[in-house]
């Protein structure tokens, strides 16, 4: 069936540490995935994403892995700063302009302590 | 360039009554989709819109859930009667014509609470 799930509810750091939240998928059928971050009170940000023919994407501090064996993706954050902090949402779909759902994960909230 | 705007940002009601969600998308941007998160879980796709045409609903709960998008511009979510098991966070989202998933721009979300 469709779902995406995620490992850890919390994961803490300190600033400067490098963070890494996870995400399993159970949908092979997909091939686009994203990552959002969603502050409080406000409503899910793009912040990178990766089509299946690919296995890493980096953007500015944020890199995302894909594996497609194993149906896990990753985010992982550099030199992680406290306006980092926020709740981060996995989500997968499908490139093609036919399908427009968006499966979420559960989210993971990142604490980053100065 | 303005965001999507959805109104209200908070809203309480009792459960039986009535409550109607309204979304700005994007000017120009041909689809729209609500998405809602309920407490402790994850968010959940209800429906796109492709201009003023339902492209998918699948993700309604109930026909006490009714989305319109007259004029293929605004669109509202009503929600009548609200029961409790309503409560959540309501986010639309709306992106231009074709769909990479990375021009898909979500409102700050109306939060509702059934009493």
């Amino acid at each position: 069936g469709e779902s995406v799930g995620l490992h850890l509810p919390t994961l803490s750091v300190q600033e400067g540490d490098n963070s890494i939240i996870n995400c399993a998928y159970s949908n092979s059928a997909s091939d686009y995935f994203i990552w959002y971050k969603q502050e409080s009170g406000k409503g899910p940000q793009f912040i990178i994403d990766i089509r299946s023919n690919m296995d890493k994407r980096q953007g500015q501090r944020v890199t995302v892995l894909l594996n497609k064996t194993v149906k896990h993706l990753s985010l992982q954050i550099a030199a992680t700063q406290p306006g980092d902090s926020a709740v981060y949402f996995c989500a997968m779909g499908w490139a093609s302009p036919r399908y427009s759902t968006l499966t979420f994960g559960k989210g993971t909230m990142l604490l980053v302590s100065p | 360039e303005a965001g999507v705007t959805q109104f209200p940002s908070h809203s309480v009601i009792e459960k039986g009554q009535t409550v109607t969600l309204r979304c700005d998308p994007i000017s120009g941007h041909d689809n729209l989709y609500w998405y809602r998160r309920v407490m402790g879980k994850e968010i959940k796709f209800l429906l796109h819109f492709v201009k003023e045409s339902k492209q998918d609903e699948s993700g309604m709960p109930n026909n006490r859930f009714l989305a319109e998008r007259t004029g293929g511009t605004y669109s509202t979510l009503k929600v009548q009667p609200a029961e409790l098991e309503d409560s959540g966070v309501y986010f639309c989202a709306s992106s231009p014509r074709g769909y990479p998933g990375n021009t898909i721009y979500f409102g700050e979300g109306s939060w509702l609470t059934v009493v």
